[in-house]
């Protein structure tokens, strides 16, 4: 069974400050993906990442993807209230036909 | 352009029950997914129905059973519902031909409450 644990489970910082998720396996995925879950809502997708070593950034979120393909990292630069929410990160089966996700990190952002 | 909808927003049932959610795929979509969300964990993938059969399953009983129509639409089905089922139900649906599971969008959900 493939396992995603994701660290921390809770974050709670001020404004402006820098912070990183974690997102380990002792699987391989062939890709893996972050999502934001806003309450009342689904998943939403906010990157993939597919090659062993991969950093993609959006605005002020940093995506990584480790060498071996099981772990993943996020690091918010600057964070804002409107950051504030669940993050998920999920690995692919090589079908492309499940998703495994982690226990997600929920994010507060104060002002 | 409608995104993933699903049917009812939120649900209350008792123990021992029968529950029926819905779900239509975003417009051009034709494989859809169902995953359960308990609170304060991350969702959990229960099967996927694509040409209108079952293509895989995760760790669920069979008390969790689904059916995709010619339209793509999809239901999932909960037999002898259990306290233990309440979670936030959520489809994902995907286009045609497209095997990578990042062009999936999911549904906002629906709430299930087992009393």
């Amino acid at each position: 069974t493939q396992l995603l644990e994701q660290s921390p489970q809770f974050l709670s910082i001020q404004e402006g400050e820098n912070l990183t998720v974690y997102c380990n396996s002792s699987s391989v995925f062939s890709s893996l993906q972050w999502y934001r879950q806003e309450p009342g809502e689904g998943p939403v997708l906010l990157v993939t990442v597919v090659t062993g070593g991969e950093v993609k950034k959006l605005k002020r979120l940093t995506f990584q993807f480790g060498d071996a393909r099981k772990d993943s990292s996020l690091h918010i630069t600057a964070a804002q209230p409107g950051d504030t929410g669940l993050y998920l990160c999920a690995g692919e089966d090589n079908a492309g036909n499940m998703l495994t996700f982690g226990g997600g990190t929920r994010l507060m952002v104060k002002p | 352009d409608a995104g993933v909808t699903q049917s009812p927003t939120h649900l209350i049932k008792t123990r021992g029950q029968q529950v029926t959610l819905r779900c239509s795929p975003k417009s051009g979509h034709d494989t859809v997914s169902w995953y359960q969300q308990a609170l304060g964990q991350g969702p959990q993938f229960i099967f996927q129905y694509y040409e209108e059969e079952e293509r895989q399953r995760g760790n669920f009983p069979d008390r969790f059973s689904g059916h995709q129509f010619p339209n793509y639409s999809s239901e999932l089905n909960v037999n002898a519902l259990l306290l233990g089922d309440s979670a936030l139900y959520l489809c994902a649906s995907r286009a045609p031909g497209i095997q990578r599971a990042d062009t999936q969008y999911f549904g906002p959900g629906t709430r299930l409450t087992v009393l």
